[in-house]
């Protein structure tokens, strides 16, 4: 079941920013990487940011990623019908040994 | 290009083992700049991660701590693949399963950025 803790929803109009929050602990979030996946309606999820706050080759500059101790977060800016979708986070968990996931935000685009 | 395809059954018994392949194109089940992963998703429990496989002048294997006692993740070098099965299925079993590759580079990783298309598993009689 998910560790990481992310709201259910969150919203906005065209051109609009939402921002995303992920909330961990140390042995997670706090002392490990943070990716976040964009998941389409009935796709795979597909890796948005990497290590915190890099985007892989081809993920425009409108989604950046961002951290503070135990919580990251996601910020979509110039919000596109195109973005609508579910977001998760992810990080490795050192008590766990192995990966974490968030419980998911669907961002709709009014 | 970098594919992962996925096949098994979409239907499984309870208490029978539920086995699925992903067959990887572009890149090598035995990379030392990778890991191989299974991923579960359900409306109940979310995204969760299984475990994963990866070659570092040996093999590793990681399960997730839930299902360790009952889980199997197998590299195939003949065919460049790699398996997971499930033992002792129950109704809780019943997901999307998505295998995915992890990828690194001079240490560092660059997350899973290259999945399966996913296989809906249901477990019923």
């Amino acid at each position: 079941q998910s560790v990481l803790t992310q709201p259910p929803s969150a919203s906005g109009t065209p051109g609009q920013g939402v921002t995303i929050s992920c909330s961990g602990r140390s042995s997670n979030v706090g002392n490990n990487y943070v990716y976040w996946y964009q998941q389409l309606p009935g796709t795979a999820p597909k890796l948005l940011i990497y290590r915190n706050n890099q985007r892989p080759s081809g993920v425009p500059d409108r989604f950046s990623g961002s951290y503070s101790g135990t919580s990251a977060s996601l910020a979509i800016s110039g919000l596109r019908s195109e973005d609508e979708a579910d977001y998760y986070c992810a990080a490795w968990d050192g008590s766990l040994s192995g990966y974490v996931f968030g419980t998911g935000t669907k961002v709709t685009v009014l | 290009q970098v594919q992962l395809q996925q096949s098994g059954p979409g239907l499984v018994t309870p208490w029978q083992p539920l086995s699925l392949t992903c067959a990887i194109s572009g890149d090598s089940v035995s990379s030392n700049s990778a890991t191989w992963n299974w991923i579960r998703q359900s409306p109940s429990r979310g995204l969760e991660w299984l475990g994963r496989t990866y070659y570092r002048s040996k093999w590793y294997y990681e399960y997730e701590v839930s299902v360790k006692s009952r889980i199997t993740i197998n590299p195939d070098t003949s065919k460049n693949q790699f398996s997971l099965q499930l033992t002792s299925v129950t109704l809780e079993d019943t997901a999307v399963y998505y295998c995915a590759r992890e990828t690194y580079s001079s240490g560092a990783n660059f997350g899973m950025d290259v999945w399966g298309q996913g296989t809906t598993v249901t477990v019923s009689s």
